[in-house]
């Protein structure tokens, strides 16, 4: 068990271009969780897998904001025209169901976002 | 909607002193609770959590916190603070099972 992977864990872009990024979710595990942390605050639920099912979206998830978990693994989230405002960490969290006393969610290290 | 709130932004403490850091949330039902802490440019790791029985709660690297249903609050605690625990910590809620809600943390310098 590696935990949750992130990838890349920097990404410098410019303003409108397109980027994606990766997460790779603890084997067997069913629910993904992407997370956005902007500077100074805690994170903010983005939007959420139960396996290849995309369940809850938030209203931070314009429609510049894709995610996708083909085959109920891996997760990409692409953010297209990338505007400075989407410069911010974006985590990446899986856990094996809802979290309860007996699980929790797992955090990746994060993919750190600049757009210049 | 549910919030969370850390009124401290910013706590100092000496090594070897006690720390207590705040949380009070807004919510409805009986809350899941929960303490991360973050290194810079790192993720999230769980200290603790809350979901129902005993209001004091243990979690790693020898916090504890406590459940205040009267006060809607949840403060992290630890004895004795050591320099690594210099961190940001953070107080969250679980809401409906689907996802976490975070206070806007607060940072923990620690001088020796």
């Amino acid at each position: 068990d590696t935990g949750v992977s992130q990838d890349p864990r920097h990404k410098i872009t410019k303003r409108g271009q397109n980027v994606t990024f990766r997460c790779d979710p603890i084997s067997e595990h069913n629910r993904l969780y992407w997370y956005r942390q902007t500077l100074g605050q805690g994170p903010e639920f983005l939007t959420y897998f139960q396996n290849e099912a995309q369940l809850e979206k938030s209203r931070l998830l314009s429609d510049r904001f894709s995610a996708e978990r083909p085959k109920g693994s891996f997760s990409t989230l692409e953010i297209q025209r990338t505007e400075q405002g989407d410069s911010a960490m974006y985590l990446c969290a899986s856990s094996p169901t809802r979290p309860d006393q007996n699980t929790e969610a797992f955090f990746g290290q994060g993919t750190r976002l600049t757009v210049v | 909607a549910q919030s969370v709130t850390q009124p401290d932004i910013h706590i100092t403490v000496s090594e070897g002193a006690s720390l207590e850091l705040r949380c009070n949330y807004s919510y409805g039902a009986t809350p899941y609770l929960f303490w991360y802490v973050q290194s810079p440019g790192q993720g999230l790791q769980l200290l603790l959590k809350y979901f129902s029985g005993d209001t004091l709660v243990q979690g790693i690297k020898g916090f504890e916190a406590e459940f205040k249903r009267s006060q809607s609050s949840f403060n992290l605690r630890k004895p004795s603070v050591h320099w690594s625990d210099a961190a940001e910590y953070f107080c969250a809620v679980d809401e409906y099972g689907n996802k976490l809600v975070f206070g806007a943390g607060t940072i923990l310098r620690v001088k020796s």
